[in-house]
């Protein structure tokens, strides 16, 4: 079956320091992968993706995202957050060759404490 | 450039009540979801629509949820009757069909209670 984990529902840090948000998916496809951001109350902002090249992806704001083919991980990095990165998480999946159907984790709540 | 559009924010009804809600995409996308999202819970797919076309509903439950997009354009998901268990956070997203991967944006979503 198709899934994507993220393995931790809730991660605390403080100000100014680095954070590391797990993603891994299950695929015998290829596939196209997303981090999108849900801050409360609003809809999902798409953050970043990998569609092909570069294994190593950027968003104007920070976090970057490296695409593991052999891992099958998609870690989203940032490394100084703020304040204002907190918000929901979420992983996303797209398989290559199927529908546009968009497969996502559970989310990641990262809250940032001053 | 107007995002995806939800009415309303907020519902609180009772069970067995029918609800609606509605969803105006972004100008010229010709495809449209709903996704269901369940508190602490990653939004899944409950239907998706091609223009006019429900292209892939599979997901859907048919007894009680129908979806409408007449016109192609707006686009309205009803329940009838709601149970305590459709309480949840119902999204809309859009997308323009060229290029590949189309990528989904996404409205605020309906918060439905259901008591």
């Amino acid at each position: 079956a198709q899934s994507v984990t993220q393995l931790d529902s809730q991660v605390p840090v403080f100000e100014e320091a680095p954070v590391e948000l797990r993603c891994n998916y299950s695929s015998s496809v290829s596939v196209y992968l997303f981090w999108y951001v849900q801050y409360p109350n609003q809809g999902l902002q798409l953050l970043l993706k990998y569609l092909s090249g570069s294994t190593l992806v950027k968003s104007i704001n920070g976090f970057e995202a490296e695409f593991n083919k052999s891992q099958t991980s998609f870690h989203l990095r940032k490394p100084s957050v703020h304040i204002s990165d907190t918000a929901e998480y979420f992983c996303a999946v797209q398989y290559q060759g199927g529908s546009e159907k968009l497969v996502f984790g559970k989310g990641t709540k990262l809250t940032v404490n001053p | 450039e107007a995002g995806v559009v939800q009415s309303p924010r907020y519902k609180i009804i009772e069970k067995k009540q029918p609800v609606a809600f509605w969803c105006n995409p972004i100008s010229g996308h010709n495809t449209l979801y709903w996704y269901l999202q369940n508190l602490g819970q990653g939004p899944e797919l409950l239907i998706r629509y091609e223009n006019e076309e429900a292209v892939d509903d599979s997901q859907l439950p048919k007894d009680r949820f129908s979806a409408e997009r007449l016109k192609g354009v707006d686009s309205t998901l009803k329940i009838q009757p709601a149970e305590l268990g459709d309480s949840a956070v119902y999204l809309c997203a859009s997308s323009h069909n060229q290029g590949h991967p189309y990528e989904q944006y996404f409205g605020p979503g309906t918060r439905l209670t259901v008591t």
